[in-house]
């Protein structure tokens, strides 16, 4: 139980374009969802915390213009990368807190994006 | 303000050597909670333990063991005849209570098993 998946996995996009990823919860209904960034070498950083029916929460630092979350249902959050540059290439990893409560986030594959 | 601290970037041993990865944190809450994770290369994390502010009980599962010390801040994790299969960066984590449960990642420690 307590499957997160993400999609895509892995994506190449131009600069200027936008990119969307999706964070699925599969067996469960998660209420947050967390957005974090990896770069290369470097620990997971949190980027936004989604709720669902609600604005997301950014961290300092974090442009909520550029990096758009939409948590539409219990189960879906995603993130769009807009206007995309390289420096916004980097692992996104997803996580999700189960709408019955307890502590877990249960994370997803990550998502490995790459801007050209 | 939290934080957490894993002091060694990158540790290399031969196969069958025990390892421990330390782990320090700092909170200012009395109700928070440890957690470690293994990121291999594919890059999916893989949860491996929680630990409770209140239990101070070591932990062992396995090849893996966990040292909580409260006295130190210290969260330390041990791998017994390690293998190849345990190359992987390791986090170390902490969420605070009252911070509504938010996760603070160390930096990571990378380690390597050579055969």
């Amino acid at each position: 139980g307590a499957v997160v998946s993400q999609h895509p996995s892995r994506v190449i996009c131009k600069s200027g374009t936008s990119v969307k990823i999706e964070c699925r919860s599969l067996d469960f209904q998660a209420t947050t969802m967390f957005w974090y960034r990896q770069f290369p070498k470097q620990s997971l950083m949190l980027m936004a915390t989604s709720n669902e029916g609600s604005k997301a929460t950014y961290e300092q630092g974090v442009e909520k213009d550029k990096f758009l979350i939409n948590h539409a249902s219990l189960t879906l959050s995603t993130l769009t990368v807009t206007s995309a540059h390289p420096e916004d290439s980097s692992f996104y990893i997803c996580s999700a807190r189960d709408r019955q409560g307890g502590l877990e986030q249960y994370f997803g594959p990550g998502t490995r994006l790459t801007v050209t | 303000a939290q934080k957490v601290t894993q002091a060694q970037t990158e540790i290399s041993v031969v196969e069958k050597e025990d390892v421990t990865l330390d782990c320090v944190y700092e909170t200012r809450d009395t109700t928070y909670y440890l957690f470690w994770y293994k990121q291999p290369p594919s890059g999916e994390l893989v949860f491996l333990i929680r630990r409770n502010s209140f239990d101070e009980q070591n932990e062992i599962s396995g090849r893996y063991s966990w040292n909580f010390q409260k006295s130190t801040s210290s969260f330390n994790f041990t791998i017994t005849a390690s293998q190849v299969v345990d190359s992987a960066v390791y986090f170390c984590a902490l969420s605070e209570w009252h911070a509504g449960n938010m996760l603070t990642f160390g930096g990571g420690t990378r380690l390597m098993v050579k055969p």
